[in-house]
């Protein structure tokens, strides 16, 4: 069975001041994908990046940054120069290879608040 | 491109009633999703389809709880009969897993309230 822990529930910091989100997770496919998704204070559920489990490279787009480490089964996600925009629940997400594997297990998210 | 589409995006309906949440997905998208939202369970998938067939269909709750799609182009999810415990945002997500892509996009959420 698949898991995903984001084990902060939340997190505050002083705008501008860069924050690291924790997620770990559970699988016992050799081929997975994961996933962080940002919810603001609207609701709606963003899609933020992909990454296939044979593709350790690290991303960096703007201000976020993600770093993938299967020997951990880690997918952190970093902000850096935290903006107030960026407060919102960010849910880490895996979802296996194959059919009928399709779906997403979500972590239970991470709160974040940017104070300006 | 217009994204996912769901209606109605708010729902206030009395226990017992009959609800029916409408989702169109991206074109070209052969999988479709219905998750639902709550405080208490985080997001948990309901049901999926593949090519308009149901894939999966263990996270349905019981029996009041129902999806269909009907065509490419359109899905439903209906509830009959509502209870308060029922009470949630209920999203619809649509991906292609063609060509090494397989995220899911989300449309706006249903927040259904039953009272």
């Amino acid at each position: 069975a698949q898991k995903v822990t984001q084990a902060q529930t939340e997190i505050s910091v002083v705008e501008k001041e860069d924050v690291t989100l924790d997620c770990v997770y559970e699988t016992r496919d050799t081929t997975y994908y994961l996933f962080w998704y940002k919810q603001p204070p609207s609701g709606e559920l963003v899609f933020l990046i992909r990454r296939n489990s044979f593709d350790e490279q690290n991303e960096i787009s703007g201000r976020y940054s993600w770093n993938f480490q299967k020997s951990t089964s880690s997918f952190n996600f970093t902000i850096t120069a935290s903006q107030v925009v960026d407060s919102a629940v960010y849910f880490c997400a895996l979802s296996e290879a194959g059919f009928g594997n399709e779906k997403l297990t979500f972590g239970t998210g991470t709160r974040l608040t940017i104070i300006p | 491109d217009a994204g996912v589409i769901q209606s109605p995006r708010h729902e206030v309906t009395e226990m017992g009633q009959e609800v029916t949440l409408r989702c169109k997905p991206i074109s070209g998208h052969d999988y479709l999703f219905w998750y639902r939202q709550t405080m208490m369970r985080g997001l948990e998938l309901l049901i999926y389809f593949n090519n308009n067939v149901p894939i999966d269909d263990s996270g349905m709750p019981e029996d009041r709880f129902s999806a269909k799609m009907p065509n490419a182009s359109f899905s439903t999810l209906k509830i009959q009969p509502s209870e308060p415990r029922d009470s949630a945002v209920y999203f619809c997500a649509s991906s292609f897993r063609g060509a090494g892509t397989y995220e899911q996009y989300f449309g706006p959420g249903t927040r259904l309230t039953v009272t």
